[in-house]
C-alpha cells in the first residue's frame, strides 16, 4: 500500500512569489493535515481538511491557504512568500476525522525562500 | 506559548541500555498523547500513544508513562538499539465533545543517539 506522497521534494522561490505544494493521502484516508517545521522548531499545525472541508486552522496568516479535492488529495498555497516561510512542510493523512486517529506522514517538501 | 515541551534537545545512550525521553504539557484539556519518531529525509512515523484514562502503555521495547498530576509523560526504550537513533516528537491533543477535531500539538523533539 502506497504511503502519503508529497510533491515537489524541494522548491526554491524568491520573496513575494507564490508556492504550491501537493499531497496525496493514503488510499481510503479522508483527512489531510499540513504542518510546518521550521529550523529548530517542532511541527506547527497549519491546516486540517476532512471530506473536502477545512476543519481547523493553525495560527498562521491568511496567505497560507489550501484545499482538498474530491479524491482527497490536497494542495497548500503560500502567497507573498517571506524569508521565514523557509521550512519543511509535512502533510499527513488519517482514516477519519478524529484528532485521535493515527496520522501518517509524507516525506515533506523543503521550501526555500531566497 | 509552548503547550508541549521537550526540554532535552538531545540524548546519548549506550546500546542495550534504557533510553528515557521526557515531555511536559501545560494544557489540562489534553487527554491523548502520542510519540512519533523521525529519521532524516523521512516524515515522522507513529510509535505509540496513550489515553489519559491509562498511566502506562507498552508495545514491545517501547513503553509510555503518563503522570497526569504532573502533566508529564515519558517514553522508555529498552533495550536501546542503534536503529533507534532518530528525533522523537511528543504530541498531544484533546477531544472537544464528540467532534474530536482539535489538532495535534507537537513538541520540538529530542534527538536520540544510540551508541554501539
Amino acid at each position: 500500500e502506497a504511503g502519503v506522497t508529497q510533491s515537489p521534494t524541494h522548491l526554491i522561490k524568491t520573496r513575494g512569489q507564490q508556492a504550491t505544494l501537493r499531497c496525496s493521502p493514503i488510499s481510503g484516508h479522508t483527512s489531510v493535515y499540513w504542518y510546518q517545521q521550521a529550523l529548530g522548531l517542532g511541527l506547527q499545525f497549519l491546516l486540517w481538511y476532512d471530506e473536502g472541508e477545512e476543519r481547523n486552522r493553525g495560527n498562521f496568516p491568511p496567505r497560507f491557504s489550501g484545499r482538498q479535492f474530491p479524491n482527497y488529495s490536497s494542495e497548500l498555497n503560500v502567497n507573498a512568500l517571506e524569508l521565514e516561510d523557509s521550512a519543511l512542510y509535512l502533510c499527513a493523512s488519517s482514516l477519519g476525522g478524529l484528532s485521535t486517529d493515527t496520522q501518517y506522514f509524507g516525506p515533506g517538501t523543503r521550501l526555500t525562500v531566497l | 506559548d509552548q503547550q508541549v515541551k521537550q526540554n532535552s534537545p538531545s540524548l546519548s545512550v549506550q546500546e542495550g541500555r534504557i533510553s528515557i525521553l521526557n515531555c511536559d504539557y501545560t494544557n489540562s484539556m489534553f487527554d491523548y498523547f502520542l510519540w512519533y519518531k523521525k529519521y532524516p529525509a523521512e516524515g515522522p512515523t507513529f510509535l505509540i500513544s496513550i489515553s489519559s484514562i491509562k498511566d502506562k502503555n507498552e508495545d514491545g521495547r517501547f513503553t509510555v508513562f503518563l503522570n497526569k498530576s504532573a502533566k508529564h509523560l515519558s517514553l522508555h526504550i529498552v533495550p536501546s538499539q542503534p536503529g533507534d537513533s532518530a528525533v522523537y516528537f511528543c504530541a498531544a491533543t484533546g477531544r472537544r465533545g464528540n467532534s474530536g477535531n482539535t489538532p495535534l500539538v507537537f513538541g520540538k523533539g529530542t534527538r536520540l543517539s544510540v551508541i554501539a
